[in-house]
């Protein structure tokens, strides 16, 4: 089964920072790679998708870049809203495992 | 608008069954895959399990394969979970999220609210 590993499990940051979340695969999993945002007591919601496409109506500071086995999520200017846990998802091979997720909080 | 409502959770004694459903409306039921994904409380996202448009590929993680059973009535717009045998390390909130597209290796574009299942004698 394909592992994702995603650093840091926990960030502080805060207002207009640039943050870096990063997802590694144990193999090649080619683009097949989505990234999700959680606030507490919500559902997940879709950011980017095939590794580096943004979702319709997210905001351009987030994007995401990569393929093979390293994939990275970056935010470039946090701001209050994006306060929250993020997630990736490998979708090449079953099981379609997320990442164990980055919370990110004000620093 | 499209929308997920899950329902079917509660409390229900270990080695039990439960039957989840999730009602879709907005959107082409029968065009998309669609999965299960749960969360305990406090913890991160597990997927469960997976179903293409027409039923005809089915995935599952290990830790459900061979009691749980995913299945959809495209007439009816709607995607179940039966649960069987039912453990304590099942307990948690089980969300349905839409495939992003008719197989079941695309990413999840909308998500339910999640329905509570709880197992406890």
């Amino acid at each position: 089964d394909i592992q994702l590993t995603q650093s840091p499990s926990f960030l502080s940051a805060s207002v207009g920072d640039r943050v870096t979340i990063t997802c590694r695969a144990s193999q090649d999993i080619s683009s097949y790679l989505a990234w999700y945002q959680q606030k507490p007591g919500k559902a997940p919601k879709l950011l980017i998708y095939a590794a580096s496409t943004l979702q319709s109506g997210v905001p351009s500071r987030f994007s995401g870049s990569g393929s093979g086995t390293e994939f990275t999520l970056i935010i470039s200017s946090l701001q209050p809203e994006d306060f929250a846990t993020y997630y990736c998802q490998q979708l090449k091979n079953y099981p379609l495992i997320f990442g164990g997720g980055t919370k990110v909080e004000i620093k | 608008e499209v929308q997920l409502v899950e329902s079917g959770g509660g409390l229900v004694q270990p080695g039990r069954s439960l039957r989840l459903s999730c009602a879709a409306s907005g959107f082409i039921f029968d065009d998309y895959a669609m999965h299960w994904v749960r969360q305990i409380p406090g913890k991160g996202l597990e997927w469960v399990s997976s179903i293409s448009w027409n039923s005809g590929a089915i995935g599952y993680a290990d830790s459900v394969k061979g009691r749980f059973t995913v299945s959809r009535d495209n007439a009816k717009n709607s995607l179940f979970l039966q649960m069987n045998s039912l453990r304590a390390e099942d307990m948690a909130l089980y969300y349905c999220a839409k495939g992003g597209g008719s197989s079941t290796y695309y990413y999840y574009d909308y998500w339910g609210l999640g329905t509570l299942v709880t197992v406890s004698s």
